[in-house]
């Protein structure tokens, strides 16, 4: 079936640090690839995607790459920010049957 | 932008309640999802509507149901509220393989 696995948090940087969240997925065929953003108090906003292999999604300085060869899809961000502290969610599936990691909580000291 | 919106924001019921969550999308989606979030667990899905008066069954529905009148309501509803169902609740639609989310309603059973 189709199922995510995240890296367990809580994740505390400094600022200016790199992230790295890591992400594997379990699926049959090709499952589209998401990452979420949720800041407190609200819901989840997606943060980029990735819909077939070797795609990158890219989004307010974060970047994951599609590697279908290692089922992954770690989310990086060069030079992390305060504001940048939330929960991150990964997600992998097909239009019904979308499945979420336990989420990563990050965050990022000034 | 797609706007999702849910009933509220925090609730409060007694056990044995029946209590009713509602979840409107702007964007005429045909997908709409009921979730709850709990922490370690990520989000799962209670239940899931393709079309209006539509529904399939997600990872965890006892406990609940679900009504879908009009596609830009998804109404999710726990007939006999029981103090395991305190959560957060998050509703989303969907286009093609992209969902979005409400702001979600924090459920507290006493």
């Amino acid at each position: 079936g189709n199922s995510v696995t995240q890296m367990e948090g809580p994740v505390t940087l400094s600022e200016e640090a790199f992230l790295t969240i890591n992400c594997t997925y379990t699926a049959t065929g090709y499952p589209s690839l998401f990452w979420y953003v949720q800041y407190p108090g609200e819901g989840l906003q997606l943060l980029l995607k990735a819909t077939k292999a070797d795609d990158k999604g890219s989004n307010k300085g974060f970047e994951a790459t599609y590697r279908k060869e290692t089922t992954s899809f770690h989310l990086e961000k060069g030079s992390v920010q305060v504001s940048d502290s939330a929960v991150y969610f990964c997600a992998s599936g097909y239009n019904n049957d979308m499945r979420f990691g336990a989420g990563t909580r990050l965050t990022v000291k000034p | 932008d797609v706007k999702v919106t849910q009933s509220s924001r925090y609730l409060v019921k007694r056990t044995g309640e029946k209590v009713f969550l509602e979840c409107v999308q702007d964007m005429d989606h045909e997908n709409m999802f009921w979730y709850r979030q709990d922490p370690g667990l990520g989000l799962r899905l209670i239940y899931f509507s393709y079309d209006v008066k539509m529904k399939e069954k997600g990872d965890i529905p006892e406990g609940y149901s679900v009504s879908r009148e009009k596609k830009e309501r998804f109404s999710l509803i726990l007939e006999s509220a029981s103090t395991n169902q305190t959560s957060m609740y998050l509703c989303a639609s969907s286009l093609r393989n992209e969902q979005y989310f409400g702001p979600g309603t924090r459920l507290t059973v006493t």
